[in-house]
């Protein structure tokens, strides 16, 4: 089974430059979340998916970052314009729902390393 | 706000010595708690969940303990090994799941 996948895995940008990220979720896996891990640092979530809802987006920041997920399966995190401070690793997990006989146990992809330049 | 805390920072053993890495979380409302491993440059591998109904989990060498009423959990690795050098995170699910994760711990084993 094939697990969470992520591109790119590498991102160079100059500042003010948009940039993208792309997600697969695990197949069947209805919740998705974005992830931001700066060096040193624990993972601190972006935006969690329930299939195509944005259940929690407190964390991410709308003037220049912003996530979608059509269809409930793919994911895109867009940050337009790039800033120095962003330069960190982009993951993203999916899990099933905690409960109803689920753990909810998260499954993470490779992870984006962006570099803002 | 739910906070994780991770003691140590980093760690160095030589290989064979059976070591504790420390976890502990200030809100014990919690739902699980995740230990994951991150090998530079990579994304997190999961290692063993324990639900907020048991008290411990086993998966080879490696034994987790949670102690919710005091907000602590312990990894245990046993006889450990060079390929065991990783950093160590702590994950715990509370609140309208929302999963927070302490810093982490450096673990470097030597042959």
């Amino acid at each position: 089974e094939a697990g969470v996948v992520q591109s790119p895995r590498y991102k160079i940008i100059e500042k003010k430059q948009p940039v993208a990220f792309w997600c697969n979720p695990i197949s069947g896996h209805n919740t998705l979340y974005w992830y931001l891990q700066n060096l040193g640092q624990g993972p601190e979530l972006l935006i969690r998916y329930e299939n195509e809802e944005a259940v929690d987006d407190s964390q991410l920041p709308k003037d220049r970052f912003s996530a979608e997920r059509l269809k409930g399966v793919d994911s895109t995190l867009k940050i337009q314009p790039a800033e120095l401070g962003d330069s960190a690793v982009y993951l993203c997990a999916s899990s099933l729902d905690w409960g109803t006989g689920n753990t909810g146990e998260l499954f993470f992809g490779e992870g984006s390393r962006l570099t803002v330049l | 706000k739910q906070e994780v805390t991770q003691i140590p920072a980093a760690l160095s053993v030589p290989e064979g010595e059976n070591l504790v890495l420390n976890c502990s979380f200030t809100d014990s409302a919690i739902y699980n708690l995740q230990w994951f491993r991150q090998d530079p440059g990579k994304g997190l591998t999961s290692l063993l969940l324990i639900q907020s109904s048991q008290r411990e989990q086993t998966s080879g060498r490696l034994n987790a303990s949670l102690d919710k009423s005091s907000g602590r959990s312990t990894l245990y690795i046993a006889a450990s090994q060079p390929g065991d050098s990783a950093t160590y995170l702590c994950a715990v699910l509370s609140g309208y799941s929302t999963l927070t994760f302490g810093k982490g711990t450096m673990l470097l084993v030597s042959p």
